[in-house]
Order: C-alpha cells, then sequence, then structure tokens
C-alpha cells in the first residue's frame, strides 16, 4: 500500500528565503503525486500535481515541486518566502486506483 | 462552478444527540469522500462513493457513524449519538477520477459535541 511521509510538521523560514518542504512516498506503482494547501479555517486547496511526463511540476503562487523516482521524493520549494504562504502543507499519494494518501502535513510559518 | 459546498459551517451539540452533516459535489463529479481533521490523527478517509454507492468505509470509525448518497449531487454523514472524542473538522471533497483525479475540498464542517 502507499504511503507518504512529511519530514518536519513545522518548518520556519525568513521572508525572502527559500522554502523547502520534504516529502517521501512509498508505492508499488508509478504513483501521482499532490501537494495541497490549507490557511486557516479553509478546506485543502491543489498546490500541485505529478501525473506523467515532466518531473518538474509548477504550480500555483510560484510553487513547484521535483518528482524523484530514485530518490522516491517529491520536495516541494518555492525560492523566495512570503508571509502570505503561511500554511500548512500536504503532500499526497495515489496508484492511480485508489483515493489519495495523506501525509499528516507540515505547517509553515513565515519571520518578517 | 460553487465549489464543494458543505453545511453547516459550524455545528455545536450536546453528547448523546443526532448530528447530520451535508454536503453537495461539484455538478459531474462522480466521486465524493468525506474526510476526518484532528490534531491528534490529523487527516482521515472516513468513506467514499463512485457514483453514489459506497465503494469503501472503512475508515467509518463506529457504528455510530453513516453516510449516504442518494443522489450524484448531496450526500450526509451522521453521526448517532455523537460524543465529545467526534468533535473535529469534516471535510466533503470530489473529484473526476479516482486517486489520479485532483480532489477538490469543500470549506469544512468543525463540529463540536460537549
Amino acid at each position: 500500500a502507499q504511503s507518504v511521509t512529511q519530514l518536519g510538521s513545522h518548518v520556519s523560514v525568513s521572508e525572502g528565503a527559500l522554502v523547502l518542504l520534504r516529502c517521501n512516498y512509498s508505492s508499488s506503482v508509478p504513483p501521482y503525486l499532490f501537494w495541497y494547501v490549507q490557511y486557516p479555517n479553509q478546506g485543502l486547496q491543489l498546490l500541485l500535481k505529478y501525473t506523467t511526463g515532466a518531473t518538474l511540476v509548477k504550480g500555483i503562487n510560484g510553487f513547484e515541486a521535483e518528482f524523484k523516482k530514485s530518490e522516491t521524493s517529491f520536495h516541494l520549494t518555492k525560492p523566495s518566502a512570503h508571509m502570505s504562504d503561511a500554511a500548512e502543507y500536504f503532500c499526497a499519494v495515489s496508484e492511480g486506483n485508489t483515493p489519495l494518501v495523506f501525509g499528516k502535513g507540515t505547517r509553515l510559518s513565515v519571520i518578517a | 462552478d460553487a465549489g464543494v459546498i458543505q453545511s453547516p459551517r459550524h455545528e455545536v451539540t450536546e453528547m448523546g444527540q443526532e448530528v447530520t452533516l451535508r454536503c453537495k459535489p461539484i455538478s459531474g463529479h462522480d466521486y465524493l469522500f468525506w474526510y476526518r481533521q484532528t490534531m491528534m490523527r490529523g487527516l482521515e478517509l472516513l468513506i467514499y462513493f463512485n457514483n453514489n454507492v459506497p465503494i469503501d468505509d472503512s475508515g467509518m470509525p463506529e457504528d455510530r457513524f453513516s453516510a449516504k448518497m442518494p443522489n450524484a449531487s448531496f450526500s450526509t454523514l451522521k453521526i448517532q449519538p455523537s460524543e465529545p472524542r467526534d468533535s473535529a473538522v469534516y471535510f466533503c471533497a470530489s473529484s473526476f477520477t479516482e486517486g489520479g483525479g485532483t480532489q477538490y475540498f469543500g470549506p469544512g464542517t468543525r463540529l463540536t459535541v460537549l
């Protein structure tokens, strides 16, 4: 069965600094990979997803993630953090015929 | 499109009472998911439907929980009787295709059981 591990339940960065949120997955078949963001008191919103093709995926709000099969990773990055990026971020995996399996989430804090 | 609609947004009830949460998926989506989110357990999948038929309810915690989808545009999650440990945020999500398709989440219902 597939699974997701998000390294670090809380990450803190300075405004303008690089954002790096780590996600490793386990899957027995080529996976579909997702990053969602949750702002306070809201539902989850899709940031980006990888299905097939190009391994570097660009999403909304300047975020991107790279699928690395050899490392079973799908880390999320943003070159320059903004105060509005403060939120909870969830990595998720699917094997295409199963519902999404979510990681436990990483809370991102942005310091002015 | 209005997105996934959930009601009520907030529910406060007393232990032992029946609670009904409602969800309207995005029109045309054929999958519907119910999740529960707590600090301790994170995001848990409770049950999901395909074309109004329950596919997997293994995440439903107890017999006190039940879910129905009488038609393509409406689903309910019922807790009877409710207990304080049921306090959580309950999300509904819908999608076109299972897993590989993007799930669109509603704003959630914050349930507090006193």
